[in-house]
This record gives structure tokens, C-alpha cells and sequence, in this order.
């Protein structure tokens, strides 16, 4: 079965650069969250998006922002990069707005910046 | 507002043994799905199991077993005849229903360390 699908897997920045992250979900799904975990860290909840409208947002700092265009994918940027944005990012996808409480996770892109 | 605790960082047995992870969380909503995942070393979020807070049943699945008891809000699981496939960090994780989609909460995590 399709699961999601999250590019890159492996990012390399430096501080002050910007990032871009794709997440594909399952096909039908309509609801993505992104979560960002740092080392040694539990997941933390950035913002999520249903039927491409934000519907939900976590500590997402001010320098990121995401959004879910006509094909359901989402797209996470992140501009001045800090030391401390290095981290694993998941993105999950879920049907019908979450309501089948299942949230499939992608494989993550584990962002580093020096 | 939600929290996981998971007061275990680290456990550390001898394959063979059984094992018991504690998850203790809270909520103010009566409907709640709660969840545990297993990161294995290479990172990816491995889905085991969702319980949903009017289900109190335990449930077995093979070496797995989780005992879900609303009275102590506690989801506990447990690994019986522990592997060294099993080392992993695990996560609980809390979803509050509403409208629209629901966030995760997780816990801090358990580093479960089998050895041969």
C-alpha cells in the first residue's frame, strides 16, 4: 500500500539558508500535519492543514510556514535557518479530517544545519 | 490541556525478559484515542497500536500486550520474551477528538535497550 512520502530525506544548510520540505500523503488522504523532533526529543506538533486550510497550529516559529496546495501535498519552508532548527521532521497524513483518529507518518527528512 | 508522561527514560533487560513501558496521561475530553509508536534506531515512526477511551479492553497481540485503565489514566504496555528487535525508543502518544484534525501529543519517551 502507498504511504507517505516526505523529500528530501536528508537535508545539509548552513545557518541564515532557507529550506524547503515535501510531504506526499496516501492518495485520498485530506489532512497533513507536520511534527518537528530534535535530538533526543519527543515529536512536537508544528501545524496541520485539512482540505489545504490550516487547522491547527503548534510552536511553529514565525520563520517557518507551510502550506497544502490543490494536490493535497504540503510544503513546509523554513527561512534563517538557526543551529537549533536541526531536526527530524515528520510529516503524517490522516483521512476525513483526522476523524479516523489514524495518523500514517512518513519516513521523515532529517534536516541539519551548520 | 494534554500531556503524556512517560516516566521511564531508559530501561535496559536481558533478552527473554518481559518488560513494562508506563504511560500516564491527561485530558480534559471524555473521548480521547491514545497510541503507541516504536522509532527503531533508523527514525522512522512505527504505529502499534490506538485505543480509543471508551475501549478499557486489554488487547494481545502477539509478544505485545497493552493494558488501557481509565480509573488511573494510564496506558501501560508491556513485551513479553523481549528480543533485541525490540530495542527501540517508544512513544505514547494522546489525540483529543474535535472537529477537524487532532494533533498528537507524545510522550517523552522510553529507550528500551535489550540485550543478548
Amino acid at each position: 500500500a502507498a504511504g507517505v512520502i516526505q523529500s528530501p530525506r536528508h537535508l545539509i544548510k548552513e545557518k541564515r539558508e532557507t529550506a524547503t520540505l515535501k510531504c506526499y500523503p496516501i492518495p485520498r488522504h485530506d489532512t497533513v500535519y507536520w511534527y518537528q523532533q530534535g535530538p533526543g526529543q519527543d515529536p512536537q506538533f508544528l501545524i496541520s492543514f485539512y482540505e489545504k486550510m490550516q487547522s491547527d497550529k503548534g510552536s511553529i516559529p514565525d520563520r517557518f510556514s507551510a502550506q497544502q496546495f490543490s494536490d493535497y501535498h504540503s510544503e513546509l519552508n523554513m527561512s534563517s535557518l538557526e543551529l537549533g532548527d536541526s531536526a527530524l521532521y515528520f510529516c503524517a497524513s490522516s483521512l476525513e479530517g483526522g476523524s479516523s483518529y489514524e495518523q500514517y507518518f512518513g519516513p521523515g527528512t532529517r534536516l541539519t544545519v551548520t | 490541556a494534554q500531556k503524556v508522561t512517560q516516566a521511564q527514560t531508559e530501561i535496559s533487560v536481558v533478552e527473554k525478559e518481559d518488560v513494562t513501558l508506563d504511560c500516564v496521561y491527561e485530558t480534559r475530553d471524555t473521548t480521547y484515542y491514545l497510541f503507541w509508536y516504536k522509532q527503531p534506531p533508523s527514525g522512522e515512526l512505527v504505529f502499534l497500536i490506538r485505543r480509543n477511551s471508551f475501549d478499557e479492553q486489554n488487547e494481545i497481540s502477539g509478544r505485545y500486550s497493552w493494558n488501557f485503565q481509565k480509573s488511573t489514566s494510564s496506558f501501560n504496555f508491556t513485551i513479553t520474551a523481549s528480543q533485541v528487535v525490540d530495542s527501540a525508543v517508544y512513544f505514547c502518544a494522546l489525540s483529543e477528538v474535535a472537529q477537524g484534525a487532532q494533533k498528537l501529543v507524545f510522550g517523552q519517551g522510553t529507550r528500551l535497550t535489550i540485550n543478548p
